[in-house]
Formats: C-alpha cells, sequence, structure tokens
C-alpha cells in the first residue's frame, strides 16, 4: 500500500535561514512524487516533481527537492526562507502501479519569522 | 484561463439533507479527482475519473456519489449529509499520465449540522 509521512506538524524558521520539511514514503515499483503549497483559504498549488533521473529536483519560488531512493524520503528545502513562505505544505506520492490514484501526507505548517 | 472552478465557496447543509458540488476544468485534462480535506489529515481522494465516461472509488467514497458530465466538469453528490461529512472539499484535475501534476479549485467549505 502507499503512504506518505510527514513528520513534523509544525517548522519554524527565522527569515533568511534555510528550511527543510521532511517527507518519506512507500509505494509499490516506481515513485513519483511531488510537493504542493497551500495558501490559507485556497487550494493546493503545485510546487515540484520528481519523475527519475538527477535526484535534486528545483521548482517554483526557489524551493527544491532531494529525491533518496535508500532513505524513500524526498525533503523539500530552501536555501533562504522568506515569510511569504509561510504556508502548509503537502507531500505526494503516487506509484507506477495500482491506477491513478494519489497519497498526500498530512502536512506541514512551515512558519517563518521575521 | 479561469483553471478549475468549484461551486458553491461555502455551504450550511441540515443532517439528511443532499446536495451536489460542482467542478469545472478548461484545461483540456483527461483526469478528475475529488479530495476531502480534514484538519491533520491532509487530502484524502473521495472519487477520480481517469478520463471522460469512467469513474473510481477512492480511499473514502462512503456518503457520495460523483458523475463525470463531460470532459470538462465532474461533479460530487452528497445525497443523505451527516455531520462526518463536514469538511472542504477540494476539485483537482490533471494530464493522462502518473507523472503529472494535479491542478486545484479553490474549494468547497461545508457544514453539515
Amino acid at each position: 500500500a502507499q503512504s506518505v509521512a510527514q513528520p513534523e506538524d509544525q517548522v519554524n524558521v527565522a527569515e533568511g535561514n534555510p528550511l527543510t520539511v521532511k517527507c518519506t514514503y512507500s509505494v509499490s515499483g516506481n515513485p513519483y512524487l511531488f510537493w504542493y503549497v497551500q495558501y490559507p483559504n485556497r487550494g493546493l498549488q503545485f510546487l515540484l516533481k520528481y519523475i527519475t533521473g538527477d535526484n535534486l529536483v528545483k521548482g517554483s519560488y526557489g524551493f527544491e527537492a532531494e529525491f533518496n531512493k535508500s532513505q524513500t524520503s524526498f525533503h523539500l528545502k530552501k536555501p533562504s526562507a522568506l515569510v511569504s513562505d509561510s504556508a502548509l505544505y503537502f507531500c505526494a506520492v503516487r506509484g507506477d502501479t495500482g491506477g491513478f490514484k494519489t497519497i498526500f501526507g498530512a502536512g506541514t505548517r512551515l512558519f517563518v519569522k521575521a | 484561463n479561469a483553471g478549475v472552478t468549484q461551486t458553491p465557496k461555502f455551504q450550511v447543509l441540515k443532517t439528511g439533507q443532499s446536495m451536489t458540488l460542482q467542478c469545472a476544468q478548461d484545461m483540456n485534462h483527461n483526469s478528475m479527482y475529488w479530495y476531502r480535506q480534514d484538519p491533520g489529515m491532509g487530502l484524502r481522494l473521495i472519487y477520480y475519473s481517469a478520463s471522460e465516461g469512467t469513474t473510481d472509488k477512492g480511499e473514502v467514497p462512503n456518503g457520495y456519489n460523483v458523475s463525470r458530465l463531460n470532459k470538462r466538469e465532474f461533479s460530487l453528490r452528497l445525497e443523505s449529509a451527516a455531520p462526518s461529512q463536514t469538511s472542504v472539499y477540494f476539485c483537482a484535475s490533471g494530464s493522462s499520465g502518473r507523472y503529472n501534476e494535479q491542478f486545484f479549485g479553490p474549494g468547497t467549505r461545508l457544514t453539515v449540522l
């Protein structure tokens, strides 16, 4: 069965510091991994995805994510956080078997302090 | 392009009432999805439609029905609403292919009293 774990309910960082939001996954076959961001009272917006190839994926707004197959992780990172990055972040996974279902993590709330 | 649109934005129902949530996309996507979002539980898939004319159950389909009216529209119906269905409902669409991301609507906040 597919699953996604985001072990931190909340991450607090100071503006200008690097940030990491953690995600681990379990899936049959090859994983397709996604990060989405949700601002208050809005739908989710796509940030980046890993399909295959380079383990470091770059996405929107200066975010990047590192795929680690041995640790089954796909952590979201940004070198220098902005206050405007404060939002709810979701990791999601889809396997290459089992239909088109995408499994989302519970979400991690990021607070960036000025 | 409007992207994914949902109506209504807010709705309050009494237990036992029925309603239909509407979703439309103008991106010519084959796949469409209905999710519910509850605090601490992330998004859970209710139903999805891989293409026009097909629908499949997701993780939490009980109490819901769907209709893929055409390629653009995918509606979600609650036949007899229950307080446990109080949630925020999101519709999403995406291109065919497992590696394609989804595009989400703004959501419908539903309260069942």
